[in-house]
């Protein structure tokens, strides 16, 4: 089975700063990443995803994440935050052709104005 | 675009008691998953259904029993209810089969309160 580990468990930082989480997976065979964001009381949306193809992927508001495989890394960037992507933010892996997904702890942002 | 729907959003009950979830996938989706967000807690797989079979099961207590029905919506049944089930449960929704994705779309979740 695979197990995903997420870095940071909080992170605080001001408006216009660069924001990287870490996000690292164990698992021996081939799968697919996602970042998910859940904002405050809200349910899990999908920033992005990798399948396959250019390791670097571009997701919604401004988001994108890069992964190596070498080091089994999918980690998320934004290059200026602004307060409204306070939330926490769930690093997922599937194995291929094995759908359920397994999340890492999370990682809660707060971004002050 | 139409997304996942779950019902009730919020559910308040007692020891004990017995408790449904429904989940309605977007439309055309045929496989549905559900997973349980304790708090503070990430996520986690309970059971997943296909084409009204169950596909995969996760951590999910023999107290709780899921089922998809033809229209594709899937029920979550829980008895016998503990303070420990207290938590977000989500469902997603994909496109299965051979022609199907792999990116699972969430519902808004059903938050229980167990007393």
């Amino acid at each position: 089975a695979q197990s995903v580990s997420q870095h940071n468990h909080h992170v605080i930082l001001s408006e216009a700063a660069s924001l990287e989480l870490g996000c690292n997976y164990s698992y021996g065979g081939t799968v697919n990443l996602f970042w998910y964001v859940q904002y405050p009381g809200q349910h899990l949306q999908l920033l992005l995803k990798y399948f396959s193809g250019d390791p670097l992927v571009k997701g919604i508001k401004g988001f994108e994440a890069e992964f190596i495989k070498s080091k089994f890394s999918f980690n998320l960037r934004k290059p200026s935050v602004q307060w409204s992507d306070t939330a926490e933010y769930f690093c997922a892996v599937n194995a291929r052709n094995d759908y359920k997904l397994s999340f890492g702890a999370g990682t809660t942002v707060t971004v002050r104005a | 675009a139409a997304g996942v729907i779950q019902s009730p959003r919020h559910l308040i009950k007692e020891k004990r008691e017995t408790a449904t979830l429904k989940c309605y996938p977007i439309p055309r989706h045929d496989t549905v998953y559900w997973y349980q967000q304790g708090p503070g807690q990430d996520p986690q797989f309970l059971i997943s259904f296909y084409e009204k079979m169950q596909s995969d099961k996760g951590s999910i207590p023999d107290r709780f029993s899921a089922q998809q029905f033809s229209d594709y919506h899937s029920e979550l049944n829980m008895s016998s209810l503990e303070l420990g089930d207290s938590a977000l449960y989500f469902c997603a929704s994909r496109v299965g089969g051979g022609g199907g994705t792999d990116t699972q779309y969430f519902g808004p979740g059903t938050r229980l309160t167990v007393l």
